[in-house]
């Protein structure tokens, strides 16, 4: 069965460093998210992405996030300058044309811890 | 979107059938509802949706009122495996690209 896959499982990195997260969604998918989920808090979305741009994203997603589709099978979340509360599980999720877009798969998640 | 309420917990033994509800008593007619659960910090699962009809697949049923302003999410015979938090999501079915996800109810399948 086709799964979204994401890497690394877990980053560590220090304040004020780039981080970017990988995710492979599943092939004939067009709809693409970022989701955080903060240590006991809710799932909570980032962006979504279609045709290259973004479609929607919320207030979190400000200027030091951006995302990426370099190629036909990776999207990417950049974070520039990581800051302690980003700290977090973020879950990389795909939905098909055929479907309705809240019908989304998710990966694992990469789990970032900022020092 | 419309909100919902769910309860914080619930307890199944396991063998038996789960039944989660969902109160989102300001749904609108062109809103679905979704069911997603996440086990232990994995990633959310999506389970099912409907809009008025009941529905079945091979993990669960979803059984929603005539007035649309509850559901209930029934796994059929619960496994330890099924524990974990189960998310009721309202959205307009397509239209909206993001999914909202409150605390859900946490699930406990006993021996």
């Amino acid at each position: 069965e086709p799964e979204v896959t994401q890497t690394p499982s877990h980053q560590v990195t220090q304040m004020g460093q780039e981080v970017i997260l990988r995710c492979v969604p599943i092939s004939n998918h067009l709809y693409f998210y970022w989701y955080r989920q903060i240590l006991g808090q809710k799932v909570e979305f980032l962006v979504s992405f279609y045709n290259n741009e973004i479609s929607e994203k919320s207030e979190i997603f400000d200027d030091q996030f951006s995302v990426e589709r370099p190629d036909g099978s990776n999207f990417t979340l950049k974070i520039r300058s990581t800051k302690l509360e980003d700290s977090a599980m973020y879950f990389c999720a795909s939905s098909d044309a055929d479907r309705a877009k809240e019908t989304q798969y998710f990966g694992p998640g990469t789990r970032l811890l900022v020092l | 979107d419309a909100k919902t309420t769910q309860p914080p917990s619930m307890d199944c033994a396991e063998g038996r059938a789960a039944n989660l509800p969902c109160n989102h008593s300001t749904i609108s007619g062109n809103e679905y509802v979704y069911w997603y659960r996440q086990i232990h910090s994995q990633g959310p699962q999506y389970i099912i949706h409907g809009l008025k009809n009941n529905e079945t697949n091979e993990m669960a049923s979803l059984i929603i009122t005539e007035d649309r302003k509850s559901s209930t999410l029934i796994l059929p015979h619960a496994t330890l495996r099924d524990t974990a938090v189960y998310y009721c999501i309202v959205s307009s079915g397509g239209s909206n690209y993001k999914l909202t996800f409150g605390k859900g109810t946490l699930l406990t399948v006993n021996p």
